[in-house]
């Protein structure tokens, strides 16, 4: 089936200690999007890829950033976690960025980051 | 601007009875609307979409919701809870010329044996 991965599920990373999430999808999707959604709040958009067009979202802290090697593969790099960095990450893709049928997102089952 | 509200932060309702999750929006554009379901430590599941299309729109595990535009409202039943259906319930709107997703706060079902 086509979908949405994300590895690891759960990462556990020291204060200031660099780490780097993984999203992969078989969807062919152009768009591929960063979430973050702490506890029990919506997810909040960090940025998203349109190709390898990169957009960030005007509160996103310089403390995340973003790889897209390719149409399949988005990585979110966080530089230094602080503990406030705890969170869900979701990773999601659509076919476009306009038109009813591109609106549609489709999520990967998340990433739990702890910051010790 | 667009704002979605979910009118419920939590429900609970015996299994075999029905559900209702409220949500209303606003937005200065035609919208598309969504409903999404989060189950704990897991990402987001569609359940069902609203694109300007019926107005009652069926989506998956038997629920729907009904677009009123007169009432900017954009409510999901389903008439028979089941134990699997407690969860994270998430209303969604987008605009038709915008990426961005405005995401209601969320309601939490709770679903009693």
């Amino acid at each position: 089936d086509a979908m949405v991965i994300q590895n690891p599920r759960y990462q556990v990373t020291q204060f200031g200690k660099p780490v780097t999430l993984s999203c992969s999808q078989t969807l062919n999707h152009n768009v591929m999007y960063w979430y973050q959604q702490k506890s029990s709040q919506a997810p909040k958009l960090l940025f998203h890829y349109y190709d390898k067009d990169f957009n960030n979202e005007a509160d996103t802290p310089d403390n995340f950033q973003s790889r897209r090697p390719n149409t399949s593969f988005c990585f979110l790099d966080i530089r230094s976690p602080g503990l406030g960095d705890a969170a869900m990450y979701l990773c999601a893709t659509s076919r476009g960025l306009a038109g009813a049928l591109s609106y549609e997102q489709y999520f990967g089952p998340g990433t739990r980051l702890t910051v010790t | 601007a667009q704002s979605v509200t979910q009118l419920d932060s939590h429900v609970s309702v015996s299994e075999g009875t029905p559900v209702l999750l409220r949500c209303n929006y606003s937005s200065s554009y035609s919208p598309s609307l969504f409903w999404y379901v989060q189950h704990p430590n897991k990402g987001l599941q569609l359940l069902l979409k609203y694109t300007s299309a019926a107005t009652l729109v069926k989506g998956i595990n038997g629920f729907e919701a009904e677009f009123k535009k007169s009432e900017t409202s954009f409510h999901l039943t389903k008439p028979s809870a089941h134990m699997s259906d407690a969860a994270e319930y998430f209303c969604v709107v987008s605009r038709s010329n915008d990426y961005k997703l405005s995401f209601g706060a969320g309601t939490t079902v709770t679903v009693r044996a």
